[in-house]
């Protein structure tokens, strides 16, 4: 597609399940990041992908986060045994290289509420 | 402390007025985003800056880096622009010496621009 696409768009779900947070990136992107953006606040940074490797999961809040990109192009972020502060959109957007100067492509995000 | 501060954190004007939304950092950065996030969450990327000044269209956005401050104008404002404007900083590592891998943000500004 043209641009980065994220599924789903809502999730809903219980305290204590599993979910799974889908991240399309432009075609041809190598860097990929994931944010959180609680109601209110801006995003925060999770964790960024350079090809399939994360090379930098410092944003990861806890060890029930964990992302993966196994072919270098779709992501996905897991997170186990949900809390309700997980509750948040989850935001993924990609650039075509790394450096710093590189403009950052947003998905729509994912809302994740946790009951 | 927040390394990303903006003010106003909300602001409502008429239409055709002037807009100016501030940001400022308290680190060392290799590069400025300013974003805007529309209601339902979609983020675009409207300047990167490291110096000087950038316009595009009614849009400008200025950065001082003796000062760590940046601007983001809008002139002839129009009720198509009220939206959340988000500073974004990408921070220098103190490791590479080139740019830390995610964007830091501010809380963004939430601006109304009423016909």
């Amino acid at each position: 597609g043209a641009g980065v696409s994220q599924t789903p768009s809502n999730k809903v779900t219980e305290k204590g399940k599993y979910v799974e947070l889908r991240c399309d990136p432009i075609s041809g992107h190598t860097a990929l990041y994931w944010y959180r953006q609680s109601l209110g606040q801006g995003p925060e940074f999770l964790i960024y992908f350079q090809g399939t490797g994360a090379a930098d999961d410092s944003g990861l809040p806890n060890d029930r986060f964990f992302a993966v990109r196994p072919e270098g192009s779709v992501s996905t972020l897991k997170i186990q045994r949900t809390e309700r502060g997980d509750s948040a959109v989850y935001l993924c957007a990609s650039s075509l290289g790394r450096g710093p100067r590189q403009t950052q492509y947003f998905g729509p995000g994912t809302r994740l509420l946790v009951l | 402390k927040n390394e990303v501060e903006q003010s106003p954190q909300n602001l409502t004007a008429q239409e055709g007025e002037f807009i100016t939304i501030n940001c400022s950092y308290s680190v060392g950065i290799s590069a400025l985003h300013w974003l805007q996030q529309h209601p339902g969450g979609g983020i675009v990327s409207l300047f990167m800056l490291s110096s000087g000044k950038k316009k595009h269209g009614r849009l400008i956005a200025t950065i001082n880096i003796q000062e760590k401050h940046s601007s983001l104008h809008i002139t002839a404002s129009h009720p198509r622009d009220s939206a959340v404007y988000i500073c974004a900083v990408r921070l220098l590592s103190t490791y590479s010496g080139g740019g830390a891998d995610g964007l830091t943000f501010g809380k963004g500004t939430h601006l109304i621009i009423q016909p």
